[in-house]
């Protein structure tokens, strides 16, 4: 089902480590998948995309990783910043329409 | 803009009043989404809407919250009646539908202070 008012789990991570954000989805009709970044006061913005005929994708210092065996989800973050700290999102879309569903989110917190 | 936008960015009412919560989705956008943020959680689903078919409503918390989306573009969510706890951030977001594997574009969502 959709997230409801969870509380956001909190990942921290020192300053030029790498980071792995996990993400369980629900749907085994999904085929297409997103990471959002959310930092404060603003709107969640697109990270990076999937789709299910995929296992991995990488973009610039992000990458993520499908396995659809066990519907998960990760997002990788390679030398992480201080700007990097904002709450992440997972999104799985299925259908004719592609309708997106959000997962709980983690608060990414990197310290120095 | 190009973006989605969202109007006014804040507000604050009174305990018991009715709301309006507007969202002006990118333009040719045929799927509407509203979310509930409330602070340090994640993204509570309220109602979707994909082109001329009915929408999803199942999110919604409440026969006090209630949206529509006229002539496929703009949309409104009104919340009657309100309470303290709808005090939240209200996000649309807004995506093609056509190509399916697009993502969703957010607005900077509508800050809900209810007094």
């Amino acid at each position: 089902g959709e997230s409801v008012g969870l509380h956001l789990p909190t990942l921290s991570v020192q300053e030029g480590d790498n980071s792995i954000i996990n993400c369980a989805y629900s749907n085994s009709a999904s085929d297409y998948f997103i990471w959002y970044k959310q930092e404060s006061g603003k709107g969640p913005q697109f990270i990076i995309d999937i789709r299910s005929n995929m296992d991995k994708r990488q973009g610039q210092r992000v990458t993520v990783l499908l396995n659809k065996t066990v519907k998960h989800l990760s997002l990788q973050i390679a030398a992480t910043q201080p700007g990097d700290s904002a709450v992440y999102f997972c999104a799985e879309g299925w259908g004719s329409w592609g309708k997106l569903q959000f997962g709980a989110g983690t608060q990414v917190v990197v310290t120095p | 803009g190009a973006g989605v936008s969202q109007s006014p960015s804040n507000k604050v009412t009174e305990k018991g009043k009715d709301v309006e919560l507007r969202c002006d989705p990118i333009s040719g956008h045929t799927a509407l989404y509203w979310y509930r943020q409330s602070l340090g959680q994640g993204l509570e689903f309220l109602i979707y809407f994909q082109g001329n078919s009915a929408p999803d409503k199942s999110g919604l918390p409440s026969d006090r919250f209630s949206a529509e989306r006229t002539g496929g573009s703009v949309s409104t969510l009104t919340i009657q009646r309100t309470q303290q706890e709808d005090s939240a951030v209200y996000l649309c977001a807004s995506s093609p539908g056509q190509p399916r594997y697009t993502e969703a574009f957010f607005g900077q969502g509508t800050r809900l202070t209810v007094v």
